[in-house]
């Protein structure tokens, strides 16, 4: 079946570590996204990614990194700079997203312990 | 720069009755407008969209919604609510040329037996 596939659903992080969160997608979709939600304040855009080799900061990258080196992922670390990583994470990609549909994946729950 | 509004964190409804979740949007250019819904610990699914041509907009799940540009509003309604109906909804904007979606705070809709 085609769509996003995040990786893994639930994770733990020590202060001070850094951790990646996996995004995968058989759509052939040129365009991923990582956006970060929590309670009270919607979703917030991380980096986006419009072609291979190629990202932009969204509106709160501070603290994160992507790396775009294949089409099908696009996967998100969150670096001990990042001071309250605890959320919801959402990937997203879409083949046009201005016109057509952005599709999510299921989110990746972070907890820092 | 564009921005979504959507008025009401919480709404709350009997089974049967009418649900109006409200969104205004800012935008100097003509936008694009979606509607999504967002299940526990689950990512977003499309509802609805509006691009261009006819300002009524059916979705899924017997929602719909009509683009009123006098009033900047894309507000979503369904006439008769279902327990089922019980999510958070996200409206958000985007525009021709734009490379991501800009997200309202999302409306909590509550259905009460």
């Amino acid at each position: 079946d085609g769509g996003i596939t995040q990786s893994p659903k639930y994770l733990f992080r020590k202060e001070g570590q850094n951790v990646t969160l996996s995004c995968e997608q058989n759509l052939n979709h040129d365009a991923m996204y990582w956006y970060r939600q929590d309670p009270g304040q919607g979703l917030r855009l991380i980096y986006y990614s419009q072609i291979v080799n190629d990202f932009q900061k969204g509106d709160i990258a501070e603290g994160y990194s992507v790396s775009r080196e294949k089409k099908e992922s696009f996967p998100l670390t969150v670096t001990s700079a990042q001071k309250n990583p605890t959320a919801f994470y959402l990937c997203a990609s879409s083949v046009d997203p201005a016109k057509n549909t952005i599709y999510f994946g299921e989110g990746s729950w972070l907890t820092v312990v | 720069a564009q921005s979504v509004t959507q008025l009401g964190s919480h709404v709350s409804v009997s089974e049967g009755a009418l649900v109006l979740l409200r969104c205004n949007y800012s935008s100097s250019v003509p936008p694009y407008l979606f509607w999504y819904v967002q299940y526990p610990n689950q990512g977003l699914q499309l509802l609805l969209k509006y691009t261009t041509g006819a300002t009524l907009v059916k979705g899924i799940n017997g929602f719909e919604a009509e683009f009123k540009k006098s009033e900047t509003s894309f507000h979503l309604t369904k006439p008769s609510a279902h327990m089922s109906d019980a999510a958070e909804y996200f409206c958000a904007v985007s525009r021709l040329g734009a490379q991501k979606l800009v997200f309202g705070q999302g409306t909590r809709l509550t259905i009460n037996p």
